[in-house]
């Protein structure tokens, strides 16, 4: 069972468009973090939400966590090419926060 | 300053043969993780250790064992390898457990026939 379910698990949108990627849980997280992945490489974090509501901005991205701290949302405005690559979500847990719960991975493809 | 390395980048085994994959950090970091890949599931702990001389096992452990004698050396060992094991292995590190910022090593490729 997922613990973390990702939506859509496979994105490919042409270059200027917006575009969210959203991470879900029935499960209450102390912390939520996002990671992008490229080809042949380990993931490299982008942000972390720990506070309920809490939105953070990245340049073109911006990043909410859930009111009641279940979900969160990556939205990335007027996509570039360079924003290819696997996007993954990652949950701190309330008991044993060492260990983080992954989501199954959004694959985002922006085409020029 | 290199990060977390892991060699070798790619091995292929034959189905009951074991081998050990190795992780090191230069970064002085407390905790250390393995993480398995597998198309579709993300990314799935493991073993963990919160310094040396302690471990503790993830979700999916059996088929592996882990041993941490120095800070910056977390190897994994395979005991008898198994198709099922066929995977993109990932080391990280990060500073203590209250720490959010999680480095990964570059991934081994496995595969077992």
């Amino acid at each position: 069972t997922q613990l973390l379910e990702q939506s859509p698990q496979f994105l490919s949108i042409q270059e200027g468009e917006n575009l969210t990627v959203y991470c879900n849980s029935s499960s209450v997280f102390s912390s939520l973090q996002w990671y992008r992945q490229e080809p042949g490489e380990g993931p490299v974090l982008l942000v972390t939400v720990v506070t309920g509501g809490e939105v953070k901005k990245l340049k073109r991205l911006t990043f909410q966590f859930g009111d009641a701290r279940k979900d969160s949302s990556l939205h990335i405005t007027a996509a570039q090419p360079g924003d290819t690559g696997l996007y993954l979500c990652a949950g701190g847990r309330i008991q044993g926060a060492q260990k983080l719960v992954f989501g199954q991975g959004t694959r985002l493809t922006i085409n020029p | 300053n290199a990060g977390v390395t892991q060699t070798p980048k790619f091995q292929v085994l034959k189905t009951g043969q074991s081998m050990t994959l190795q992780c090191a950090q230069d970064m002085n970091h407390e905790y250390m993780s393995w993480y398995r890949q597998d198309p579709g599931m993300g990314l799935r702990l493991i073993h963990y250790s919160v310094g040396a001389g302690i471990t503790d096992q993830g979700e999916v452990p059996n088929g592996y064992n882990v041993s941490r004698s120095t800070t910056e050396d977390f190897p994994l060992r395979l005991l008898s390898a198994a198709p099922s094991q066929t995977s993109v292995y990932f080391c990280a590190s990060r500073t203590h457990l209250s720490s959010y910022e999680q480095y990964f090593g570059p991934g081994t490729r496995l595969t077992v026939t």
